[in-house]
């Protein structure tokens, strides 16, 4: 386990409504990050971060954006949800540094958009 | 083209059976390469970490990397139903982001 919880688990949203998922990490980790993993695309970057307040792109950013206000905490939030963000994300965190860029991930959150 | 590719499978293997699982990469400059392990409806799980060319072996998985063909393997020796699973390769360089594959699809069935 690497102390890493997601919520929601599963959603169900409408489209045009804004989602936010949360992520909490009790590791004290530096990085977060946000991942979709969708078939045929594997697990795709949207953003991550490297300290409180402090967050970069990845290459699937459009359409999200994030906050992390706590160490512990990394927010994701679609501001208005389309078909297209359908898809399991997934938080994962990682001490950062030079030496690799080893990170665990959670448990997913499943997100339907109809 | 992708910087990493994997063949998505599906494989499917009788109890037993040594697995081959394979991903190519296109930039010379990544150093750290990774296997992930994922479960149905689960996260990844890390299960192999090396940096460096050659053979790295953990009980029944043996990551194998050789830089000169950018190429990396795992290998899992008498595969049981529990092995079966989606492997994900990711590599990154240093400081980087990882780049994941696909993931390979397993099945060993008993």
């Amino acid at each position: 386990d690497a102390g890493i919880t997601q919520s929601p688990r599963h959603k169900v949203t409408e489209t045009g409504t804004p989602v936010t998922l949360r992520c909490h990490q009790t590791e004290n980790h530096r990085y977060m990050y946000w991942y979709r993993q969708d078939p045929g695309h594997g697990l795709r970057l949207i953003h991550y971060s490297y300290g409180v307040k402090d967050t970069d792109k990845g290459e699937v950013s459009d359409g999200y954006s994030v906050s992390r206000s706590k160490t512990e905490d990394f927010l994701l939030t679609l501001e208005s949800a389309t078909s297209s963000q359908t898809s399991v994300y997934f938080c994962a965190i990682s001490e950062g540094g030079n030496s690799g860029n080893t990170i665990y991930f959670g448990e997913g959150s499943w997100l339907t958009v109809v | 083209q992708k910087e990493v590719e994997q063949d998505p499978g599906p494989l499917s293997v009788p109890e037993g059976a040594i697995v081959s699982l394979n991903c190519t990469y296109s930039n010379s400059a990544f150093q750290y390469f990774m296997w992930y392990r994922q479960y149905s409806r689960k996260g990844p799980e890390l299960l192999m970490y090396t940096y460096s060319s050659g053979n790295k072996e953990d009980g029944r998985f043996t990551a194998q990397v050789d830089k000169s063909s950018k190429y990396i393997s795992l290998f899992i020796r008498d595969s049981q139903p529990s092995d079966s699973a989606t492997y994900l390769c990711a590599i990154s360089n240093q400081g980087g982001k990882l780049i994941f594959g696909q993931g390979t699809e397993l099945s060993v069935k008993p």
